[in-house]
């Protein structure tokens, strides 16, 4: 079973443009991670955020937390071609990672 | 320094046929994931190892997966039989404390029964 669910399940963009995808999740957690799936490749760790921490900057990546109502979300600045991918979002709780399933972002050049 | 090594990267097989795969962490790393992905969805949690130990294979359908670590480092997974509902991309990650921090993925194992 999957913990979060993200929203929306694709995204379509002009490249320079910002893209949010958001993340909802059940049961309470020590942290949130973001990571990024190419096609065909591996899972890649973007960021971290602590539920005691309510917003957090990486780059061009903004992540924030609100453990209120159980939702994150990832905001991408000035989209790259080379940001098509799909991102998902994980939850530690409970001794475990659970990822949700994905949202698929396309960057149109 | 090297990531984490999956092997092989693809693999074909008839259903009722066992399969393994093979998983090199990156040094170091103490703990040891298997993930299940399907396609569209997420990565599953099938089973991880605090060195030598399984500390979490609550998720492992033991009627036919099993899966070792000797050594604390390599790992095997193994299906046996497959069945047509295993075709999935089996992933492997490590992390170098024994918390659920920044893990690092392989490529996969793109498993397809027929």
């Amino acid at each position: 079973s999957q913990q979060g669910e993200e929203d929306p399940q694709a995204l379509s963009i002009q490249e320079g443009e910002n893209a949010t995808m958001n993340c909802s999740y059940k049961t309470s957690i020590n942290n949130l991670q973001w990571y990024r799936q190419n096609s065909g490749r591996g899972l890649v760790h973007l960021i971290l955020i602590r539920s005691n921490e309510r917003e957090k900057h990486s780059g061009r990546l903004r992540v924030t937390l609100d453990t209120s109502k159980k939702s994150s979300s990832l905001l991408i600045t000035a989209s790259r071609a080379a940001d098509t991918a799909s991102y998902f979002c994980a939850t530690d709780g409970d001794y475990k990672l659970s990822f949700g399933a994905g949202t698929t972002v396309t960057v149109r050049a | 320094e090297a990531g984490v090594v999956q092997s092989p990267r693809y693999k074909i097989i008839e259903k009722k046929q066992p399969v393994a795969f093979w998983c090199n962490p990156i040094s170091g790393h103490n703990t040891l994931y298997w993930y299940r992905q399907n396609l569209g969805q997420g990565p599953e949690l099938l089973i991880r190892y605090e060195n030598e130990e399984a500390v979490d294979d609550s998720q492992l359908p033991k009627d036919r997966f099993s899966a070792e670590r000797l050594k604390g480092v390599d790992s095997t997974l193994k299906i046996q039989p497959a069945e047509l509902g295993d075709s999935a991309v089996y992933l492997c990650a490590s992390s170098p404390r024994g918390t659920n921090e920044k893990l690092f993925f392989g490529s996969g194992t793109q498993l397809s029964v027929l």
